[in-house]
């Protein structure tokens, strides 16, 4: 199992431009999560779903867009990038059985200038 | 608004000491309490959780400590090593919906 997958590890954006994080489980869970990580403010939640087609908004979802088709991928759409959306971004599954433990990808670091 | 205040930001800890991180929310509905260790470059991973009817639990060298009525959660680190050397995010969600994190502690342990 790879567990959660991130693309990409890096990107560069300039201000308005848009683009994709894809996020991807190979352990059929049914809720994934999208965070935002910033020096010394923890983890954010940006949005979240409890199955495909199903998604609900987290602490801090302006400027962001996701969609669920399927229960393996969660891509997370940056719509005119803004400096305010330079951060690490982390994609995290569970099972949300007896236990609600997330697993968490390795992260994409996005710097918008 | 920060839902889950976490102390102190950094800590600093000889070997074989004990490490101790705490935090404090205020929404009762909170239903699960997990602590999270990241190392540089790595996504947090899952070190101990807790739910609010037990007031301890205990894995290895790690204990959270449950204070329902203070709303407080603290997280123990017996014998703590050089490989402790970490940042700590403690965190609390209401049925693993919404989650929220506190703002992290950066821990070093100097052998």
């Amino acid at each position: 199992n790879a567990g959660v997958t991130q693309t990409p590890k890096f990107r560069i954006l300039k201000i308005g431009q848009s683009m994709t994080l894809q996020c991807t489980q190979d352990m059929n869970h049914n809720y994934m999560y999208w965070y935002r990580q910033d020096p010394g403010m923890g983890l954010k939640l940006i949005y979240y779903s409890v199955g495909a087609g199903i998604t609900d908004k987290g602490e801090v979802p302006n400027g962001y867009n996701v969609s669920r088709s399927t229960t393996e991928d969660f891509p997370l759409r940056l719509e005119l990038a803004a400096p305010s959306q330079t951060s690490v971004y982390f994609c995290a599954s569970s099972s949300r059985g007896l236990s609600y433990e997330q697993y968490f990808g390795p992260g994409t670091r996005l710097t918008v200038t | 608004q920060q839902q889950v205040k976490q102390s102190p930001q950094s800590l600093i800890v000889q070997k074989g000491g004990i490490s101790i991180i705490n935090c404090a929310y205020e929404n009762t509905a909170f239903d699960y309490f997990p602590w999270y260790q990241q190392f540089p470059g790595k996504g947090p991973a899952l070190l101990i959780a807790i739910r609010p009817d037990v007031s301890e639990k205990k894995e290895g060298r790690f204990t959270i400590s449950f204070n329902k009525s203070a709303k407080q959660f603290s997280l123990h680190i017996m014998d703590s090593q050089p490989g402790d050397s970490a940042t700590y995010f403690c965190a609390a969600s209401i049925a693993g919906n919404q989650f929220y994190f506190g703002t992290g502690t950066s821990l070093t342990v100097i052998p």
